[in-house]
């Protein structure tokens, strides 16, 4: 069974930092470009971040372009996402995503990850 | 960025109804869209890729059709389990981009 487990999360002051994880098994991580999306309370779902396979091709939403990375370990089957000089406007459940195919542009998500929630708050 | 617009942002229909929910693109993404569900506090699921075709494990009352810019996705039989947020989202270049969602409620 596919299953990505995510932590990370949690309170955390405006400028600070965070790094989220997404733990990956049944299936062979290293074969899939995997994506982070984020829901806002209350809001719809905005794509922030994809990573190759091989951990090569690297996309960002505007909205966290310059603070944030994404990456991942393929000997332990994990994807990351630090976030850097966090804002208010950062707080929102994140999920891990991953497509359904294993062919390059294939950008379609299922499953998500159980989703981790992020609170930037003083 | 690809705009993506849906229509309506809410619908309320009684069990048995056929409910079509629209997106639009803002540019032509061919057929590289996708149609997701989510349920109150639950996590989302994909329910149709590739602007039709039908994620595995999903009930064959769901289709989605259309190209280009405009596509639809319809509910031919609304059933109460049906409850949820709709979400598209194109495909077809980065920044990947959803519609606002569509809130289906029953009558």
């Amino acid at each position: 069974e596919v299953q990505l487990l995510q932590s990370g999360g949690g309170l955390v002051q405006p400028g600070g930092s965070l790094r989220l994880s997404c733990e990956a098994s049944g299936f062979t991580f290293s074969d899939y470009a995997m994506s982070w999306v984020r829901q806002a309370p209350g809001k719809g779902l905005e794509w922030v971040s994809a990573i190759g396979s091989r951990g090569d091709a690297i996309y960002y939403a505007d909205s966290v372009r310059g603070r944030s990375t994404i990456s991942r370990d393929n000997t332990w089957n994990i994807l990351y996402l630090q976030i850097n000089n966090l804002r208010a406007e950062d707080t929102a459940v994140y999920y891990c995503v991953k497509p359904i195919f294993t062919v390059p542009g294939t950008r379609w998500f299922d499953p998500w990850g159980q989703g981790t929630l992020v609170t930037v708050s003083s | 960025d690809i705009q993506m617009t849906q229509s309506p942002s809410s619908v309320s229909a009684s069990v048995g109804d056929r409910v079509t929910i629209t997106c639009r693109a803002s540019r032509d993404i061919s057929s590289r869209l996708a149609w997701y569900q989510q349920k109150p506090g639950k996590v989302p699921r994909l329910l149709i890729y590739s602007a039709s075709s039908l994620q595995s494990g999903v009930p064959s009352r769901f289709s989605g059709r259309g190209s280009g810019t405009d596509f639809s996705l319809t509910i031919s039989s609304l059933q109460p389990e049906d409850i949820a947020i709709y979400y598209c989202q194109q495909a077809d270049s980065f920044p990947l981009t959803f519609g606002g969602g569509t809130r289906v409620k029953i009558k």
